[in-house]
């Protein structure tokens, strides 16, 4: 499987843009680049993904390097209850099972 | 809409016990998946159900672990003779077919063996 590399952990302050970014330079060209996130004791949520254009949805962004190596999962405006482990996963072809690394842990200050 | 759910929410087991964890997926998924959860560790793929094919079992730790959905819809994670070492969050996923498809997650099932 494609690995993925993110921080441990990040912090921001509440309503301030987060970057939170992810490597991934064994992706191949076929991977999807899948962010989710794990509020506290929830499932993961899927957040957003992307292939090689940036992508907008109205939980966040997903911007992509060049050579797809790695990208930076950007949420606008950070909430409390975007507190929460972020995971960029690169989804395999066919329906695979994602496969989750340790995230970065997101703290939000008010 | 309903999202996936689990059941129970929380289970305690004895050592020994055998214990059965329940997900009812989304309707209309084909794709039903289980992950299971230790403390302060992302999710780890257990086993992967399109409609009632066991397609992939590859991450089931032991023979003691059993999945089965047997009419496509609702599936059943069966833990034989539990040990400590099962003690997890298991989590249900759901999904329709597809490498872009959303993984629809239920709340999952905390499980303590003692």
């Amino acid at each position: 499987d494609a690995k993925t590399t993110q921080p441990n952990s990040m912090e921001s302050n509440e309503e301030e843009p987060v970057h939170l970014p992810c490597n991934h330079s064994t992706i191949s060209g076929t991977d999807y680049i899948h962010w989710y996130r794990q509020l506290p004791s929830q499932g993961p949520e899927y957040v957003i993904h992307g292939l090689t254009s940036n992508v907008n949805n109205r939980m966040a962004s997903l911007a992509i390097a060049e050579d797809r190596k790695s990208s930076t999962l950007i949420l606008h405006r950070a909430t409390l209850r975007d507190a929460a482990v972020y995971y960029c996963i690169l989804r395999e072809s066919g329906n695979t099972p994602l496969v989750f690394g340790k995230g970065t842990r997101l703290s939000v200050i008010a | 809409g309903a999202g996936v759910s689990q059941s129970p929410r929380y289970k305690v087991a004895k050592r020994g016990q055998d214990v059965a964890l329940r997900c009812d997926p989304i309707s209309g998924h084909v794709s039903l998946f289980w992950y299971q959860q230790a403390l302060g560790q992302g999710p780890e793929f257990l086993t992967y159900f399109q409609n009632e094919a066991q397609l992939d079992k590859s991450g089931l730790p032991s023979d003691r672990f059993f999945a089965e959905r047997p009419e496509g819809s609702v599936s059943t994670l069966k833990i034989q003779r539990t040990q400590q070492e099962d003690s997890a969050v298991y989590l249900c996923a759901s999904s329709l077919v597809g490498q872009k498809d959303t993984q629809y997650f239920g709340p999952g099932t905390r499980l303590t063996v003692l």
